[in-house]
């Protein structure tokens, strides 16, 4: 089983350059998130959807946006990157969120991306 | 507040040894209480998690301690191993709260 993958695992950008971090799930979860990871700062929720064509903002969605036209795939877009954007990202994807299920999170092998 | 404090940061322990990483959380609503674990270089895995209705989780040598009134939880692994060095993050969420992690603890287990 592929569960989440992500592309690309790495990518150098300049500043002002604009991309996309691909993520798509193969379990047929509703859910998925997109988490940054910086040293020391935990995992930031970015952006989250909870089906197809209905997306979230999290706690630090500014300078990204996404987009979820299917239940496998997550795009991350990345507009006017900015060296603050340098940092690993994790695309993730549940069955579901809530207290009547584990609401357990499997995670991508993340995107480090630098922004120069 | 939405905040997951986690301590310590980094934590070095001998093989055989235990380790215990503590993690505070403020929001009263929070009903579930994973652990995670990532390898270097891959994503964070479930590990093991509590909800609190008990005050203790045990799954082979990694344990969930859980004291509600004091809004705390710890993980202890117990006979720690060198294949256990890893970055450990807690995370507290539930009801209509989004999952919110700790700062995550970087374990090395010397052999």
């Amino acid at each position: 089983n592929a569960g989440v993958t992500q592309t690309p695992k790495f990518r150098i950008l300049k500043i002002g350059q604009s991309m996309t971090l691909q993520c798509t799930q193969d379990m047929n979860h509703n859910y998925m998130y997109w988490y940054r990871q910086d040293p020391g700062m935990g995992l930031k929720l970015i952006y989250y959807s909870v089906g197809a064509g209905i997306t979230d903002k999290g706690e630090v969605p500014n300078g990204y946006n996404v987009s979820r036209s299917t239940t496998e795939d997550f795009p991350l877009r990345l507009e006017l990157a900015a060296p603050s954007q340098t940092s690993v990202y994790f695309c993730a994807s549940s069955y579901s969120r809530g207290p009547l299920t584990s609401g357990e999170l499997f995670f991508g092998e993340g995107s480090r991306l630098t922004v120069l | 507040q939405q905040q997951v404090k986690q301590s310590p940061q980094s934590l070095i322990v001998q093989k055989g040894g235990i380790s215990i990483i503590n993690c505070a959380y403020e929001n009263t609503a929070f009903d579930y209480f994973p652990w995670y674990q990532q390898f270097p270089g891959k994503g964070p895995a479930l590990l093991i998690a509590i909800r609190p209705d008990v005050s203790e989780k045990k799954e082979g040598r990694f344990t969930i301690s859980f004291n509600k009134s004091a809004k705390q939880f710890s993980l202890h692994i117990m006979d720690s191993q060198p294949g256990d060095s890893a970055t450990y993050f807690c995370a507290a969420g539930g009801g209509s709260s989004r999952l919110t992690f700790g700062e995550g603890t970087q374990l090395t287990v010397n052999p």
